[in-house]
């Protein structure tokens, strides 16, 4: 059972370059998300998707855009990548319909913006 | 806006011994969650905490969930090597889950 699939793991960027962040969950759930990890900031909500075909601004959606492609495909597009932007990204899934809703993770990416 | 604030940021202690990781958060709810993080991995789920109230234990760890106090703490027993790693509590806010900055554990021999 893959559960929540990034890609890629590791990336070096440009200032200015672009790039998208893959993310695919294979547990049918609703809900999405993506977070960027910060040393000493905990999880930062980029973006979130509550279902298929809606997307919804989190806490530090600056300079990043994305898109619900289906259920199972939820992608993070940096359109020009800036060194503020260096941080660990986690993707994430869950099933809004269960009571003990928790999130399931994937691997992360080690992002690097020169 | 929803805060979410852990105590201690980072905890070192000996083998053997007990400690309480504290969470506090700064408007109402009745989620809250705590995820384990090992060094360069992703984030595991320890515990899920749905009511006033409850409190959920699996082996040294047992998690505890105060809403009126807005409170949460993650007790630790008999701390042992493996439980070093960086534990997070995160709240539900709406449709979101707002993390606090983490606490770095390390359990010395």
């Amino acid at each position: 059972n893959a559960g929540v699939t990034q890609t890629p793991k590791f990336q070096v960027l440009k200032t200015g370059q672009s790039m998208t962040l893959q993310c695919a969950q294979d547990m049918n759930h609703n809900s999405m998300y993506w977070y960027r990890q910060d040393p000493g900031m905990g999880l930062r909500l980029i973006y979130y998707s509550a279902s298929e075909g809606t997307t919804d601004k989190g806490e530090v959606p600056n300079g990043y855009n994305v898109s619900r492609l289906n259920k199972r495909e939820f992608s993070l597009r940096l359109e020009s990548a800036a060194p503020s932007q260096t941080s660990v990204y986690f993707c994430a899934s869950s099933d809004r319909g269960q009571f003990n809703e928790k999130l399931f993770f994937g691997s992360g990416t080690q992002l690097s913006v020169l | 806006e929803l805060k979410v604030e852990q105590n201690p940021l980072f905890l070192s202690m000996q083998e053997g011994k007990n400690y309480t990781i504290y969470c506090n958060y700064s408007t109402t709810s009745d989620r809250l969650y705590w995820y384990r993080q090992d060094p360069g991995k992703s984030l595991e789920s320890l515990f899920v905490l749905l009511s006033n109230g409850a409190v959920k234990q699996e082996g040294r760890l047992m998690a505890s969930l105060d809403t009126k106090a807005r409170l949460s703490t993650l007790h630790i027993t008999a701390a042992v090597h493996d439980l070093s790693a960086t534990y997070f509590c995160a709240v539900g806010y709406g449709n979101k889950l707002v993390f606090g900055a983490g606490t770095i554990l390390r359990v010395k021999s």
